[in-house]
């Protein structure tokens, strides 16, 4: 079935370090694929998008880009901010059904 | 208003109360979600109504009970609780639930204790 598989956190970088957080997924069909985030006390927002192969999905600094050959969408940015400090979520559409299937969320903490 | 909007924000209840959560999508959406999230847990999908109609109940016990009197509305209405059900409770609704680009937009939550 569906799946979606995101690397184990937390992730914890210093103010204007590279970020990577890595998702791979297994789909039937050609799914969109999306990032959502989390931030402290609130629920879940769209941060990107992408809706077929090789698009580049970017928000806010942030970029991810389709990749079926590799079915990964990993998540970057290039110089990260204490604000970024969330949980952020990769999912996709599950085939044939209402639902979507989030990975279990990795968490970003970054510091001063 | 405007996105989805949830209340109450915070509920504490005890495990014989009877309560309701509600949530409000303003983005002419035909499909509504509830998920429950707790700590070091994976997203749980509840329940999904598609034009009102529940099209998915994931294993629920009955003591949470949905009611989806139109496409803008969604209740989860809360008996006899335990403890463990204390979570933060989301609801979501999309435009295309079913299709590949099936995006959803999500409220702010009902964070519920139960005592």
């Amino acid at each position: 079935g569906d799946s979606v598989t995101q690397m184990e956190g937390p992730v914890t970088l210093s103010e204007e370090a590279f970020l990577t957080i890595n998702c791979t997924y297994t789909a039937t069909g050609y799914p969109s694929l999306f990032w959502y985030v989390q931030y402290p006390g609130e629920g879940l927002q769209l941060l990107l998008k992408a809706t077929k192969a090789d698009d580049k999905g970017s928000n806010k600094g942030f970029e991810a880009t389709y990749r079926k050959e590799t079915t990964s969408f990993h998540l970057e940015k290039g110089s990260v901010q204490v604000s970024d400090s969330a949980v952020y979520f990769c999912a996709l559409p599950s085939y044939n059904t209402d639902k979507l299937i989030f990975g279990t969320g990795t968490r970003l903490q970054v510091f001063p | 208003e405007t996105g989805v909007t949830q209340t109450p924000r915070h509920l504490v209840m005890g495990m014989t109360n009877k309560k309701s959560l509600k949530c409000e999508q303003h983005l002419g959406h035909n499909a509504m979600y509830w998920y429950k999230q707790s700590a070091k847990k994976p997203l749980e999908l509840m329940f999904v109504y598609n034009f009102k109609e529940q099209t998915e109940n994931n294993s629920v016990p009955s003591r949470f009970s949905p009611e989806c009197p139109n496409s803008s509305h969604l209740f989860l209405h809360l008996h006899t609780l335990q403890p463990e059900d204390s979570a933060l409770y989301l609801c979501a609704s999309s435009q295309d639930p079913g299709t590949m680009g099936n995006e959803q937009f999500f409220g702010p939550g009902t964070r519920l204790t139960v005592l």
